[in-house]
C-alpha cells in the first residue's frame, strides 16, 4: 500500500536500552523528516534527510542517530534511551526542495521506563 | 528566525458554531503557510495551504488568508461538527529552506 508507514506503532523500553525505529515511504520523495510531538512543544526537528547518505540536524538532534542508506528508508535509533525520550515520533516526507507540503506517517508512541 | 505562535487550547465549541483558531508568524525569506489537522491517535494531514500573499487556502469548509501585512493566516469555518474534533497545526516553511516550522497546536473539541 503506497504511503509512508513507520513501525512500531507502540514500544515501551527501558532506560539505557537501545531503539530504533523505522520508517518508509513508497513514493520516493527526496526529504525525510523525524519529529517528535510532546506536550506543550507541538512538533519539533530531531533530524532530516536531503537524499541518501545525507543527512542533517534539527532543533533537538541530541542522542539520537540517524541513517539513510536507501531512498525510502529513514531509521531513527536511541542510542541509549532516556526517560526524557519519552514522546510521540512521526516521520514525515517530501517531494523536492522547494515549499512542498510534508506527509507524515501514523506515529510511534516510545514510553521509556 | 522563523517561527509560528498560535493561539492557546483547548478550544471548546457547540455543533454548528463559528470557529476561529489564530496563527501568526515570522519568517524570513517569503514563506509559504499551512494549516494540518491531527485526529486521535494518527498523524498530521495538510489540511489547505497559501503559498502568498492575499491567497486563500480552503477545504473540507475551512479556510484561511495568508495576510503579509499582519503576518497572521488564521483558520476559520462557519459551522463546526464534532468530527471536527482535533488538533490544528499552523506551520510556515520558506523558499530558504526545507523545513518546516510548526505551532505548538490548538485542540479542538465540539459538543454536540
Amino acid at each position: 500500500d503506497a504511503g509512508i508507514t513507520q513501525s512500531p506503532r507502540y514500544k515501551i523500553t527501558e532506560t539505557g536500552r537501545q531503539v530504533t525505529l523505522m520508517c518508509h515511504q513508497t513514493w520516493s520523495h527526496s526529504y525525510m523528516f523525524w519529529y517528535r510531538q510532546d506536550l506543550g512543544h507541538g512538533l519539533r526537528l530531531i533530524y532530516y534527510s536531503a537524499a541518501a547518505d545525507i543527512t542533517d540536524k534539527g532543533e533537538v538532534p541530541d542522542g539520537y542517530v540517524v541513517s539513510r542508506s536507501k531512498t525510502e528508508n529513514f531509521p531513527l535509533t536511541l542510542e541509549s534511551a532516556t526517560r526524557s525520550q519519552t514522546s510521540v515520533y512521526f516521520c514525515a516526507s517530501q517531494k523536492r526542495e522547494g515549499m512542498n507540503e510534508q506527509f507524515f506517517g501514523p506515529g510511534t508512541r516510545l514510553t521509556v521506563l | 528566525g522563523n517561527s509560528v505562535t498560535q493561539m492557546e487550547g483547548p478550544v471548546t465549541l457547540s455543533e454548528e458554531a463559528f470557529l476561529t483558531i489564530n496563527c501568526t508568524y515570522t519568517a524570513t525569506g517569503y514563506p509559504s503557510l499551512f494549516w494540518y489537522v491531527q485526529y486521535p491517535g494518527e498523524g498530521l494531514q495538510l489540511l489547505l495551504k497559501a503559498t502568498k500573499a492575499d491567497d486563500k487556502g480552503s477545504n473540507k469548509g475551512f479556510e484561511a488568508t495568508y495576510r503579509k501585512e499582519t503576518t497572521s493566516f488564521h483558520l476559520e469555518k462557519g459551522s463546526v461538527q464534532v468530527s471536527d474534533s482535533a488538533v490544528y497545526f499552523c506551520a510556515l516553511t520558506t523558499n530558504t529552506g526545507n523545513q518546516f516550522y510548526f505551532g505548538t497546536g490548538t485542540s479542538l473539541t465540539v459538543i454536540p
